[in-house]
């Protein structure tokens, strides 16, 4: 069926390094993306977004890459901080409709 | 800006009880609403959405119902809640264009006992 999934559940990450999230979705009528946050008991903050007419857009210190040949989505955190920690996870959008579909998370720890 | 709130943040009620949770949006027209809830390590599921006032359209069959008497307020409400509508409940709005972007609430958490 369609889904939008994530490789890992949990990342790892000295602080100070780069971080790299991915996404894998199936559904070829997706043609809009969205990252999100999630710290702990809050409602998901939006962080970036692309359209399927792009394969890469850069925000303040993240960045997402899209590759529809493989259908596969990824969110970089540049410089890893402590207060990057939190569950992400990633949304596909069907040309406008209100339908969402959302992957369960990846969960980001930063080691000191 | 457009900000949402959704309240109460935290909320224990018994079997049997109501519910309401209430939903605003401001600095925005004619939003695009949804209704999610979240469980512990699953995405997010679809309960309600709607385009307009009075229009809600229903994803899943269950104990809880939506309103939407103004255009930027949604209701998520129950007349008698059971253990298994305890959640984390996400009120959301899209704009009116369809552009696609998503923005979230901050979250009710409910406790069923």
């Amino acid at each position: 069926g369609e889904s939008v999934g994530l490789h890992l559940p949990t990342l790892s990450v000295q602080e100070g390094d780069n971080s790299i999230i991915n996404c894998a979705y199936s559904n070829s009528a997706s043609d809009y993306f969205i990252w999100y946050k999630q710290e702990s008991g809050k409602g998901p903050q939006f962080i970036i977004d692309i359209r399927s007419n792009m394969d890469k857009r850069q925000g303040q210190r993240v960045t997402v890459l899209l590759n529809k040949t493989v259908k596969h989505l990824s969110l970089q955190i540049a410089a890893t901080q402590p207060g990057d920690s939190a569950v992400y996870f990633c949304a596909e959008n069907i040309g406008g409709t209100y339908k969402y579909i959302f992957g369960t998370g990846t969960r980001l720890k930063v080691l000191a | 800006s457009q900000t949402i709130h959704q309240w109460p943040a935290t909320l224990v009620q018994p079997v049997g009880s109501p519910l309401s949770l209430e939903c605003t949006v401001e600095g925005t027209s004619n939003p695009n609403l949804y209704w999610y809830r979240q469980a512990a390590g699953r995405g997010l599921q679809l309960l309600f959405y709607s385009v307009g006032i009075g229009q809600i359209s229903s994803e899943v069959p269950q104990n809880l119902s939506a309103s939407r008497p103004q255009d930027r307020q949604f209701i998520l409400s129950s007349k008698k809640l059971l253990l298994s509508d305890s959640g984390f409940y996400l009120c959301a709005w899209s704009g009116w264009e369809n552009t696609g972007e998503l923005f979230f609430g901050e979250g009710s958490r409910l406790t069923v006992l």
